[in-house]
């Protein structure tokens, strides 16, 4: 079945460091891609998605690629803030409706 | 405006006794979602909404779940006979149309923990 496996945390960075968080996928036909967020005490929020392949997505200083030839879809971001600091989830959306998760990664940023 | 709220926030119950989660969705939002997110888990989907109709609920653990909306508006997730493994955070996400492409804006989460 279609599955979403993301590199484990927690990542600890100094501010302004560059953020690489890995996301590969396994799926059939052609899925939407996803990098949610959770806050620190707040509910997930959508940072980015892309719908089909080459696509970039990009919000608040982030960027991630759909590489289907790779299957990926790596989170970037190229000077992290505190801010910056929670968790995140690479999300596919499959079929007509069903998202899957990743597990989650925990960024801490130290000031 | 407003956005999907959850009752209660935290509930704390005995193994054995019922509980409901009520989930309130953004208006105008026809699919509602029902997610767990248990300890270092990523989140596990367990039914959706189009409507009022629920066409998949295969992902509900058991037959003790349960859920239903009424109005194509708000949900309710009711457990039955509450084991120890159902204590998660318990999410709800309405999207403004059902389909994978479309954004899902998440609730809070109901953090349940059963004693």
């Amino acid at each position: 079945g279609d599955s979403v496996t993301q590199m484990e945390g927690p990542v600890t960075l100094s501010e302004e460091a560059f953020l690489t968080i890995n996301c590969t996928y396994t799926a059939t036909g052609y899925p939407s891609l996803f990098w949610y967020v959770q806050y620190p005490g707040e509910g997930l929020q959508l940072l980015l998605k892309a719908t089909k392949a080459d696509d970039k997505g990009s919000n608040k200083g982030f960027e991630a690629t759909y590489r289907k030839e790779t299957t990926s879809f790596h989170l970037e971001k190229g000077s992290v803030q505190v801010s910056d600091s929670a968790v995140y989830f690479c999300a596919l959306g499959s079929g007509t409706y069903k998202y899957i998760f990743g597990t989650g990664t925990r960024l801490k940023v130290l000031a | 405006g407003a956005g999907v709220s959850q009752s209660p926030s935290n509930k704390v119950t005995e193994k054995g006794k019922d509980v409901e989660l009520r989930c309130d969705p953004i208006s105008g939002h026809t699919a509602l979602y029902w997610y767990r997110q248990s300890l270092g888990q990523g989140l596990e989907f367990l039914i959706y909404f189009q409507g009022n109709s629920a066409p998949d609920k295969s992902g509900l653990p058991s037959d003790r779940f349960s859920a239903e909306r009424t109005g194509g508006s708000v949900s309710t997730l009711t457990i039955q006979r509450t084991q120890q493994e159902d204590s998660a955070v318990y999410l709800c996400a309405s999207s403004l149309e059902h389909g994978a492409s479309y954004e899902q804006y998440f609730g809070p989460g109901t953090r349940l923990t059963v004693t």
